[in-house]
């Protein structure tokens, strides 16, 4: 089945160390974003890409950067995570036509 | 900025009984979602409106699109234990045939059905 996928599910990282999260789609969907998502709140977007165009939210730390290799991957770094970091990282893309797709997420703990 | 209020914020419910939650904005949206979350995964995808008015129904669930385009609605019926879950209305630009909008999330209603 065409999906969003996120790897990994549950990552645990060091204060300060560099973490990377993935996101690949079979849904051919142009539009990717990513989304952070703290305990029992609506999620937030942090950016997106259109194609290969990078929009980032304004209120979006600098401390998040995002690549898009191709049409299928999207990654979100974290340069130098710190405690308020940890949170449930969502991916979702949108198509024509298709409305949204989220992935089922990745749990950030920070330690 | 857009912003959605929905209520209410939690339901606590027994087996059996019918559910109604509702999100209301002061601004126009071209898209209505509706998403069920469960405890640590991602939202899941339960009805999409495109049209103002539009009546869905996806099994027990129903929701509709207001008239003003600034409300909407989702009702679930005969509620089971496995309904439980953060349900989120979400209010987008994506219109019918376009690929791209930003969402504007609800806070959230969690609820709880009772055996």
């Amino acid at each position: 089945d065409a999906m969003v996928i996120q790897n990994p599910r549950y990552q645990v990282t060091q204060f300060g160390k560099p973490v990377t999260l993935s996101c690949s789609q079979t849904l051919n969907h142009n539009v990717m974003y990513w989304y952070q998502q703290k305990s029992s709140q609506a999620p937030k977007l942090l950016f997106h890409y259109y194609d290969k165009d990078f929009n980032n939210e304004a209120d979006t730390p600098d401390n998040f950067q995002s690549r898009r290799p191709n049409t299928s991957f999207c990654f979100l770094d974290i340069r130098s995570p710190g405690l308020g970091d940890a949170a449930m990282y969502l991916c979702a893309t949108s198509g024509q036509g298709k409305g949204y797709t989220f992935g089922s997420g990745t749990r950030l703990t920070v330690v | 900025g857009q912003q959605l209020n929905q209520s209410p914020q939690s339901m606590f419910i027994q087996e059996g009984e019918d559910v109604s939650m509702n999100c209301t904005s002061s601004s126009i949206f071209n898209t209505w979602l509706w998403y069920k979350q469960d405890p640590g995964e991602g939202p899941v995808l339960l009805i999409a409106l495109y049209k103002a008015g539009e009546l869905t129904s996806n099994g027990r669930l129903t929701a509709q699109f207001g008239i003003t385009r600034k409300d909407s609605f989702l009702n679930i019926s005969a509620s089971i234990p496995s309904d439980v879950g953060i349900y989120f209305c979400a209010g987008g630009p994506l219109a019918a045939g376009t690929s791209y909008g930003k969402l504007t999330f609800g806070q959230g209603t969690i609820l709880t059905v009772h055996p």
